[in-house]
């Protein structure tokens, strides 16, 4: 089963900032620009989670263009330019090749 | 627009099986590459998930899970049931359900319910 690990797991930015979250997979979920089954989903302070990225790299409907998504086989990176706000919660990593299923450990996102 | 709502008991005695429903609307789970999986999340922790079902019936399990799962589909009311057997109170949690959408290159969770929290208590 592969396993996710996410990095940091918690971070405390000024509004403004960028910010970088990696997410490492125990086996590569494929190289071809096609193919990455790995997702992103942000879960803001009592709320459900929500997609935020998907295919690695894609912006899911609605999301701002100050997310984006990056990497492929085992090594992955979510990133958010300009911190607002409303981007607190806690961000999970997802890989969705083969199940079961598995998320990462998270990471929360504070404002200071 | 795409809803899903999870129902069922929100307090079970250990030893007992849950029982969970997802009704949900906006997707036909007769559309090749639809799927409706189940995660829950215990208080404080991260997510884990559980279960999923396709809309070819083919049906997948957490193997981590020691309870027994089991989910089926009803087509005709919008509706997957989910059940997990032997409940114990490290079973507390908050368990969602999810409209997958998923295709030769991907597959993600595109819409969540907004979970309902289970108590396992005597």
């Amino acid at each position: 089963d592969i396993v996710l690990t996410q990095s940091p797991l918690s971070l405390s930015v000024t509004p403004g900032e960028s910010v970088s979250i990696s997410c490492r997979c125990s086996e590569s979920l494929g190289q071809s620009a096609q193919h990455h089954y790995l997702d992103w989903y942000l879960q803001k302070p009592g709320q459900s989670p929500e997609v935020l990225i998907y295919l690695a790299s894609t912006r899911a409907s609605g999301v701002p263009d100050r997310f984006s998504g990056s990497g492929s086989g085992t090594d992955f990176t979510l990133r958010i330019s300009r911190v607002e706000a409303e981007d607190v919660g806690v961000y999970y990593c997802m890989q969705a090749l083969q199940t079961p299923f598995t998320f990462g450990q998270g990471t929360n996102l504070e404002i200071k | 627009q795409i809803t899903l709502r999870e129902s069922g008991p929100t307090l079970v005695k250990p030893t007992q099986t849950l029982t969970l429903t997802c009704t949900f609307s906006g997707f036909s789970l007769n559309t090749g590459g639809v799927g409706v999986g189940w995660i829950r999340q215990p208080p404080g922790k991260a997510l884990e998930w559980l279960a999923l079902i396709y809309w070819n019936d083919d049906k997948r399990y957490s193997p981590y899970v020691k309870n027994s799962l089991t989910i089926s589909k009803d087509t005709s009311k919008d509706q997957v049931v989910f059940t997990m057997t032997n409940m114990d109170p490290v079973d507390t949690a908050t368990y969602y359900c999810a409209h997958l959408v998923s295709t030769m290159t991907t597959g993600y969770f595109q819409d969540w319910g907004q979970g309902i929290l289970v108590t396992v208590s005597s």
